[in-house]
C-alpha cells in the first residue's frame, strides 16, 4: 500500500535556528496537507498543496510541493519555542487520509 | 474556524467495559468523519472512515465488531470500544471534514482511554 515517510524522525534545534522536515511518498500525490500536533494536543491543519512545484508561505513557515508531486517539505525559519511539536504530512485519497510518520521538533531556549 | 468536539476526554475503566466516544462537528456539516488511534510518540493510525447514513469502512486489521462506529447524522459520529481490554488503552482521535474538493480535516481533542 501507499507509504508516506518523513525525515528526520526527531530534530532538536537551538532557538533561532532553522528547521526542515521532508515528506516522501512512494506514489504520485494529488495533494498534500501539513498538520502540527503540540504535545498532549490534537493535530491542527496548517496548509494544503495541490500544484506541482507549489510554494506557500505562512510567516516563518515555507511549504513546498515537489515537481513530481511525490515529496514535500516544511521549512521553519528562526525557530521559536512555540514551534515545538510534531509535524505531520498527510496525503489525501478518495475517501481517506494517510499520515506520515511525523517529525518531532524540540526547540531549546 | 471549524470546531470538532470530542467527548469524553479521558476514560479510566475496568476490563470488559464498553466505552462510547462521541465526535461532533459544531459549526459545519461533516459528510465524512475519521477515527484514528495514536500510540505514544507515534503517528496517527486510521481505524475507520465514517460516512453519514452508511456503514463505516474499516482499515485492514481493525475489528469492526470490536470498534463499533455509528454516523447517525451529519454532525455526530460515535465510536464504541466493546468489551475493552488493557491492550485497547490508547489515545483515540476523531476528525471531520466537509464536502467538496480536497477538504482539510478538523480534529477533536482526543480521548485518552485507560483500561485497568
Amino acid at each position: 500500500g501507499q507509504q508516506v515517510m518523513q525525515i528526520p524522525q526527531y530534530q532538536h534545534v537551538q532557538e533561532g535556528e532553522d528547521f526542515t522536515t521532508y515528506c516522501n511518498s512512494s506514489t504520485t500525490l494529488s495533494n498534500i496537507q501539513w498538520y502540527k500536533q503540540r504535545p498532549g494536543g490534537h493535530p491542527v491543519f496548517l496548509i494544503q498543496l495541490v500544484k506541482s512545484g507549489e510554494v506557500k508561505k505562512q510567516k516563518r513557515l515555507t511549504f513546498q510541493f515537489g515537481e513530481a508531486k511525490k515529496n514535500s517539505s516544511l521549512h521553519i525559519t528562526a525557530t521559536q519555542t512555540t514551534d515545538v511539536g510534531t509535524y505531520f504530512c498527510a496525503v489525501s485519497g478518495t475517501y481517506k487520509y494517510i499520515f506520515g510518520t511525523g517529525t518531532r521538533l524540540k526547540v531549546l531556549a | 474556524g471549524a470546531v470538532v468536539s470530542q467527548h469524553p476526554s479521558r476514560v479510566i475503566c475496568k476490563s470488559g467495559t464498553s466505552v462510547k466516544i462521541e465526535c461532533r462537528s459544531l459549526d459545519f456539516q461533516a459528510t465524512t468523519m475519521f477515527w484514528y488511534r495514536q500510540f505514544p510518540k507515534k503517528s496517527l493510525m486510521l481505524m475507520a472512515t465514517s460516512n453519514e447514513g452508511s456503514k463505516a469502512t474499516y482499515e485492514q486489521g481493525v475489528e469492526k465488531d470490536k470498534f463499533l462506529i455509528n454516523h447517525a447524522s451529519l454532525t455526530l459520529s460515535t465510536l464504541t470500544v466493546t468489551s475493552a481490554h488493557p491492550e485497547d488503552s490508547s489515545f483515540y482521535i476523531c476528525s471531520a471534514r466537509g464536502s467538496g474538493g480536497y477538504q482539510p480535516q478538523h480534529f477533536g481533542d482526543g480521548t485518552r482511554l485507560s483500561i485497568l
